[in-house]
C-alpha cells in the first residue's frame, strides 16, 4: 500500500522559509522512473505543480517559483524535502507531496499525500 | 491564470453523459499526454485517466478521455451523485518544461 504523509508548519510569517517533509511508504525512490514531487493549491483554487524530485536525483522545478525552492531526498529515511524561501500570503494553500511514476510527459501523479494547509500570516 | 483552459462548472442529471474540455497549445496537449485528476470535495485529488485514455485500477468504465490536436475531452456516462467534484486536466509542457494543470471545472450532479 502507497501513502504519502505532508508534516511541517501550519502557519509561517511572510519573509520566513517554508520547510515541509514528505515521508513515504510503499514504494522506494531509487527505483528507476519514480519521482516524489509537490503540488499546491490555495483556498478554492487551481493545483499548481512546484517541483519533482526523480531517483537520479534529477530535479524539477516550475520556472516562476525556480529561485524559491528547494528540493531534497533521503532515500534511506524515505523522506523527500520542500524548502520555500521568502514566503507570502499569496503562498496560503494546501500542499500535496505526490508520487510521480515514468519520466516527463510520461509521469503521472500516481498517488497523493492528504495535503498540509500552510497558511502565511503575521 | 492557468496554462490549460477548461470551463469552470458542467452540469447533468443522474445517468447523462457529460463532457469536459480542455484546451492548450503545441507545447503541451499536442505533443505530450493528457492527464485527468478527480477531487472530491474536502479530498485530495485522484489519478482518474492517464496517457490520454487509460485507466488505473479501480477507475469505472463510465470515464473516459479523449485528446485531438491542442484540446482533450473527459466524459462520464450514468453520471451518478457521487461522480460531483472538481476535474482537472494536466500535461507536460515542452516550453517550460515541466507540468501544468488546467483551472479545474466543478461537476454539479443536478
Amino acid at each position: 500500500q502507497i501513502t504519502l504523509q505532508e508534516s511541517g508548519p501550519t502557519l509561517v510569517k511572510p519573509t520566513q522559509t517554508l520547510t515541509l517533509t514528505c515521508t513515504f511508504s510503499g514504494f522506494s525512490l531509487t527505483t528507476s522512473g519514480v519521482g516524489v514531487g509537490w503540488i499546491r493549491q490555495p483556498p478554492g483554487k487551481a493545483l499548481e505543480w512546484l517541483t519533482l524530485i526523480y531517483w537520479d536525483d534529477d530535479k524539477r522545478f516550475t520556472p516562476s517559483l525556480r529561485n524559491r525552492l528547494t528540493i531534497t531526498k533521503d532515500t534511506a529515511k524515505n523522506q523527500v524535502f520542500l524548502t520555500m524561501t521568502n514566503m507570502d500570503p499569496v503562498d496560503t494553500a494546501t500542499y500535496y507531496c505526490v508520487l510521480g511514476l515514468g519520466q516527463y510527459q510520461l509521469l503521472s501523479f500516481f498517488s497523493w499525500g492528504q495535503g498540509t494547509l500552510v497558511t502565511v500570516s503575521s | 491564470q492557468s496554462v490549460l483552459t477548461q470551463p469552470p462548472s458542467a452540469s447533468g442529471t443522474p445517468g447523462q453523459r457529460v463532457t469536459i474540455s480542455c484546451s492548450g497549445s503545441s507545447s503541451n496537449i499536442a505533443t505530450n499526454y493528457i492527464y485527468w485528476y478527480q477531487q472530491l470535495p474536502g479530498t485530495a485529488p485522484k489519478l482518474l485517466i492517464y496517457k490520454n485514455n487509460q485507466r488505473p485500477s479501480g477507475v469505472p468504465d463510465r470515464f473516459s478521455g479523449s485528446k485531438s490536436g491542442t484540446s482533450a475531452s473527459l466524459a462520464i456516462t450514468g453520471l451518478r451523485s457521487e461522480d460531483e467534484a472538481d476535474f482537472y486536466c494536466s500535461a507536460w509542457d515542452d516550453s517550460l518544461s515541466g507540468w501544468v494543470f488546467g483551472g479545474g471545472t466543478r461537476l454539479t450532479v443536478l
